[in-house]
């Protein structure tokens, strides 16, 4: 049972460039969500899913789009990078969104922006 | 604002107690989490409080009170493969999670 699969890994990227990062999660669940994490600072919400074909905004979606056009993928873009997305971002995913509701994270995906 | 403070660092011995505390101010409340983060690992989670008192899970305790905003995570019987950054995490009225900046524990022998 792989979980919560993330691609690429690392990925360098100059100033303007695009790319897209992967989610892939084998679990069935409903939700998920894309963070990015930043050294001395919580883990910041870009953009969740409440199931396939849904996407909604987080505490810092500017400069980034998402798409889940299946159940298990759930796809963060930057269409033209900033130094400013130089992060390590996480998807996670989860049966729902209320009371004890447990993440489940990817391994990370480290991005510089140049 | 909605607001996570937990200690930056702490260091403690193998073998020893620590508490790691919490303490949170956020638009309602639906309950309290601990992951654990190794270095440059994806967080798991360990536990969650929703209502005031003591979990208990193993080695791993956590300490929830509604009415102070506070929670600890008692970690006993420490072993060097608990170095790790420890994220409290707060999920609000709006079933968001507000997270903390993590606290770094390191164990020395």
């Amino acid at each position: 049972n792989a979980g919560v699969t993330q691609t690429p890994k690392f990925r360098v990227l100059k100033t303007g460039q695009s790319m897209t990062l992967l989610c892939a999660q084998d679990m069935n669940h409903e939700y998920m969500y894309w963070y990015r994490q930043d050294p001395g600072m919580g883990l910041r919400l870009i953009h969740y899913s409440v199931g396939e074909g849904t996407t909604a905004k987080g505490e810092v979606p500017d400069g980034y789009n998402v798409s889940r056009l299946k159940k298990q993928n759930f796809l963060l873009g930057l269409e033209s990078a900033a130094p400013s997305q130089t992060s390590v971002y996480f998807c996670a995913s989860s049966t729902d969104s209320s009371g004890a509701n447990v993440l489940t994270f990817g391994a990370g995906s480290r991005l510089t922006v140049l | 604002g909605q607001n996570i403070d937990q200690p930056t660092e702490m260091t403690a011995t193998e073998g020893a107690i620590v508490q790691i505390n919490c303490t949170y101010q956020t638009s309602g409340f639906n309950g309290l989490f601990w992951y654990q983060q190794h270095a440059g690992e994806a967080p798991t989670f360990l536990s969650y409080n929703v209502l005031d008192g003591l979990e208990e899970k193993g080695r791993f305790s956590s300490f929830l009170s509604r009415s102070k905003g506070y929670s600890y995570l008692l970690l006993k019987e420490l072993q060097m493969k608990d170095s790790a950054s420890y994220l409290c995490a707060v999920m609000d009225s709006n079933y968001q999670l507000i997270w903390g900046a993590g606290t770094k524990l390191i164990i020395k022998p």
